[in-house]
């Protein structure tokens, strides 16, 4: 059983569009993550959100919304999609915020911009 | 400078071999320690935490935290093919979020 899944594993689409990226748990976590790895394989936070709620916003364009319906779902809408989105955008979970529980993470989602 | 300096190799060595990994820092209020590995097309897996300075060992993987030095290492003993792989370090603080180091891209040849 996949403990961190996303949804679609990869993205092919046009600058400009919208998109979406879900990203379910089944840890039983509270705590959940996006975080961008760009193609230097640099891995940056995005967001957090611990019990639905949001707690870690890094400097990220508004066109990324987070949507969190409940504790074990933790979605991305990107609007106008640029050029250099272009990633792979990573999900990750943890028990709680404590920075000695590990997180852990799902396989990603491949996101090219034409 | 950065916040996590690691080098990104990529590092091939041959199968047994001792594997040694670092990565610098800047930010001296950091306290937890962190390895990670990323498989070829998959997400980052926790390996070894360490909190604060000092030695952790689990089966062949040492992690090592200088804070003094801002330094931390992660050797690897009787390095086998299944460790090719790309390892990543990564660092905060509490409260704050995990900063990574960029990743090493480690071979292990048979």
């Amino acid at each position: 059983d996949t403990a961190v899944s996303q949804t679609p594993k990869y993205l092919v689409t046009q600058m400009g569009n919208d998109k979406s990226i879900k990203c379910e748990q089944n840890l039983g976590h509270d705590t959940m993550y996006w975080y961008k790895q760009d193609s230097k394989k640099f891995l940056k936070i995005m967001f957090s959100y611990n019990n639905k709620e949001l707690i870690i916003n890094e400097t990220v364009p508004n066109r990324f919304s987070p949507k969190s319906p409940d504790k074990a779902h933790l979605n991305l809408h990107i609007n106008s999609l640029e050029l250099g989105d272009s990633a792979v955008y990573f999900c990750a979970s943890s028990r709680g915020t404590d920075p000695n529980q590990p997180q852990h993470f799902g396989d990603g989602t491949r996101l090219s911009i034409l | 400078q950065k916040e996590v300096e690691q080098d990104p190799g990529p590092l091939s060595v041959p199968e047994g071999a001792i594997v040694s990994l670092n990565c610098t820092y800047s930010n001296s209020a950091f306290q937890y320690f962190m390895w990670y590995r990323q498989y070829s097309r998959k997400g980052p897996e926790l390996l070894m935490y360490t909190y604060s300075s000092g030695n952790k060992e689990d089966g062949r993987f040492t992690a090592q935290v200088d804070k003094s030095s801002k330094y931390i290492s992660l050797f690897i003993r009787d390095s086998q093919p299944s460790d090719s792989a790309t390892y990543l370090c990564a660092m905060n603080r509490r409260g704050t979020p995990l900063v990574f180091g960029k990743g090493t891209r480690l071979s292990v040849i048979a």
